[in-house]
């Protein structure tokens, strides 16, 4: 079974509201990513989650909050975002960031975004 | 910064015929090399993984890979129309997974 889950698959916000993006999995993967993508680019990394401890953020603006409650779960928390923002956001996981012969990632099938 | 590189096409190729896609990376630190296909509208799935200098066959795709010329390839055999998707060329980083921006590949019947 390699399936991350994502919720919802659609969502649709006002630039003042608060809303979460849910991501799990039941594949035992220590490792947990957020990417976003826009339309004909690749995806561009948001954060990584090692054993459940944020090891990277590449720089996201603040009204971004990631949460990694439990090895399974992954939340990205969104608050006062931009239209700019709208993108596909996507989800993987890999088994150990730190090992290289188990950072193959599997990716949900992404929650679209349109900020209005 | 890490680069990986690939062209963004489109590449055409008739059914049956062998598409060769390519990619470049920059960090000579990096062990571990992958390759998505991503239909549109889609998210990004796993089709080969490669860790070591040589080739790797699974079903019609081989993924080739030249450490010393920081290069990684894939070749699809046979092409089928349902294989027209983005190919994204993946590499690993310092706890960090880097794509490239995709080949566009367009099979013709």
């Amino acid at each position: 079974d390699t399936e991350v889950t994502q919720t919802p698959k659609h969502l649709v916000m006002g630039m003042t509201n608060k809303k979460s993006l849910k991501c799990e999995q039941h594949m035992g993967h220590r490792a947990m990513y957020w990417y976003k993508q826009k339309a004909k680019k690749p995806p561009e990394l948001m954060f990584v989650y090692s054993y459940e401890k944020l090891s990277i953020n590449e720089s996201v603006p603040s009204r971004f909050s990631p949460e990694c409650p439990n090895s399974s779960l992954l939340n990205l928390h969104l608050h006062a975002l931009q239209p700019e923002d709208s993108a596909l956001y996507l989800c993987a996981s890999s088994q150990d960031v730190r090992i290289w012969m188990n950072t193959e990632a599997f990716f949900g099938q992404g929650t679209r975004l349109t900020v209005v | 910064q890490k680069e990986v590189e690939q062209n963004s096409g489109p590449l055409s190729v008739p059914e049956g015929a062998i598409a060769s896609l390519n990619c470049t990376y920059s960090d000579r630190g990096s062990q571990s090399f992958f390759w998505y296909r991503q239909y549109s509208g889609k998210s990004p799935e796993l089709i080969m993984s490669i860790y070591s200098n040589g080739d790797k066959e699974d079903g019609r795709f081989t993924a080739q890979l030249n450490k010393a010329s920081q290069y990684v390839s894939l070749l699809i055999r046979d092409s089928q129309p349902s294989d027209s998707a983005t190919y994204l060329c993946a590499v690993t980083g310092a706890n960090n997974l880097f794509f490239g921006t995709g080949t566009r590949l367009t099979v013709i019947p």
